[in-house]
């Protein structure tokens, strides 16, 4: 067990561009997180699967960002028309949820820059 | 909706000194559970310690303690015997059963020699 994976760890585009981020999750964990995180700044939600099925969207996730996890294993994330507003890190987190929340173990992230 | 609030943004300690974080938090849930995570500089984050609301015991991992009120919204962390390794920023954090995790916006903890 390697733990969360992202990929890649940067990345820097220009304004306008399309980008997209991998993460690769514990195995067995059936949900997966992602969430964007500025500087100073707590981790705020984006999205989470169950599985291959996406269960919620945040309002922050506008209409220029899609997530899929297709067969349920890894997820990628794409950001359409990146905006400097879009700079940040992106963080992957997968868990077990049984009984309760176990806890969500984070990847490393992936630091965006949008110049 | 749950919000986290952590009212001090920045914290420092001597080490082998005890410190306290605090958090409050918004619910109108009786089945959630909270969490203290720890970022290092330029690390990834990690499980502190986590409380299940229906426990009324604290709960505590090695030199990690917290203060659950669950009548006031309160979840303290409690850091005894401050190491230079505990030098990050700690995040609480709440989730519904079942539902995604809500972070606060973090305190930034400081271990001084």
């Amino acid at each position: 067990d390697t733990g969360v994976s992202q990929d890649p760890r940067h990345k820097i585009t220009k304004r306008g561009q399309n980008v997209t981020f991998r993460c690769d999750p514990i195995s067995e964990h059936n949900r997966l997180y992602w969430y964007r995180q500025t500087l100073g700044q707590g981790p705020e939600f984006l999205t989470y699967f169950q599985n291959e099925a996406q269960l919620e969207k945040s309002r922050l996730l506008s209409d220029r960002f899609s997530a899929e996890r297709p067969k349920g294993s890894f997820s990628t994330l794409e950001i359409q028309r990146t905006e400097q507003g879009d700079s940040a890190m992106y963080l992957c987190a997968s868990s077990v949820p049984g009984q309760g929340n176990t806890e969500a173990f984070f990847g490393q992230g992936t630091r965006l820059t949008v110049v | 909706a749950q919000t986290v609030t952590q009212s001090q943004p920045e914290m420092s300690v001597q080490e082998a000194e005890t410190v306290t974080l605090s958090c409050t938090y918004d619910t109108s849930e009786n089945n959630y559970y909270l969490f203290w995570y720890k970022q290092p500089p330029s690390r990834q984050m990690i499980l502190v310690i986590r409380q299940e609301a229906y426990k009324q015991q604290n709960a505590t991992e090695n030199r990690f303690s917290v203060n659950f009120q669950k009548a006031a919204k309160s979840f303290s962390l409690k850091i005894s015997d401050s190491q230079l390794g505990d030098t990050a920023m700690y995040f609480c954090a709440f989730a519904n059963y079942g539902q995604n995790f809500v972070f606060g916006p973090g305190t930034r903890l400081s271990v001084l020699p």
